[in-house]
């Protein structure tokens, strides 16, 4: 079975100060990483994914992600945060078994940015 | 980029009546629609797969006599919550994907709020 941790709850960033959002998986197989941003009462935003290649995946609104096989982590990053970037962050795994295999979500992280 | 839609983006609601929610992909086919449950604070939990013209796979633990999910065509997926009861107030998000692609990543609409009285 696919899982995803987010061991974090709650990440506090002072505006201007770089930012990360952990995530860690676990499947058997490839995985595809995908990471999802929530603003209150709205759906899901797609920031980035890695499907192959290069790991470090660039993705909306500056973000971008390292995915690290050996360590199997899929971090969220910024160098520099916006308080307008304060939302709920879902990392997300996919393993194609069939064309129905769903996303799996992490638990979520809330980001604060404060001015 | 494509786009996923709900309807109604919330609805309040007696108990013991029944809600209907709809979801579109806009501007493409959409082979499988998923639906996802999110309660406060929390993350998404898948409750079913739907492919179109066929039924629904539901995940452990959702009750399918409840939760009716429809998908009649490749644009329009439902899910109707029957005899609703306060305990099935939540956010139901609907998740569309297209056929092509090789990551095919899925596509999320806006959500719907159900409340129920």
């Amino acid at each position: 079975a696919q899982s995803v941790a987010q061991p974090e709850d709650q990440v506090n960033v002072a505006e201007g100060n770089p930012l990360t959002v952990k995530c860690t998986y676990s499947v058997s197989g490839n995985p595809y990483l995908f990471w999802y941003v929530q603003y209150p009462n709205r759906g899901l935003q797609f920031l980035l994914k890695y499907i192959t290649g290069d790991n470090l995946v660039k993705g909306s609104y500056g973000f971008e992600a390292e995915f690290n096989k050996s360590q199997t982590s899929f971090h969220l990053k910024k160098p520099s945060a916006l308080v307008s970037d304060s939302a709920l962050y879902f990392c997300a795994v996919r393993v194609i078994i069939s064309g129905n295999t769903p996303l799996v979500f992490g638990k979520g992280t809330r980001l604060s940015v404060i001015a | 980029g494509a786009v996923v839609s709900q309807h109604p983006s919330w609805v309040i609601c007696k108990s013991g009546t029944s809600v209907k929610i709809e979801c579109r992909s806009l501007d493409f086919q959409a082979t499988t629609m998923f639906w996802y449950r999110q309660f406060p604070k929390q993350s998404l939990m898948l409750m079913a797969t739907s492919n179109e013209g066929s039924k629904a796979t539901y995940e452990q633990g959702v009750e399918k006599d409840k939760f009716l999910i429809n998908h009649a065509s490749l644009t329009l997926s439902t899910l109707t919550v029957t005899s609703a009861h306060p305990e099935d107030s939540s956010f139901y998000i609907c998740s569309a994907r297209p056929p092509s692609g090789g990551a095919r990543e899925q596509f999320f609409g806006p959500g719907t709020r159900l409340t129920v009285l």
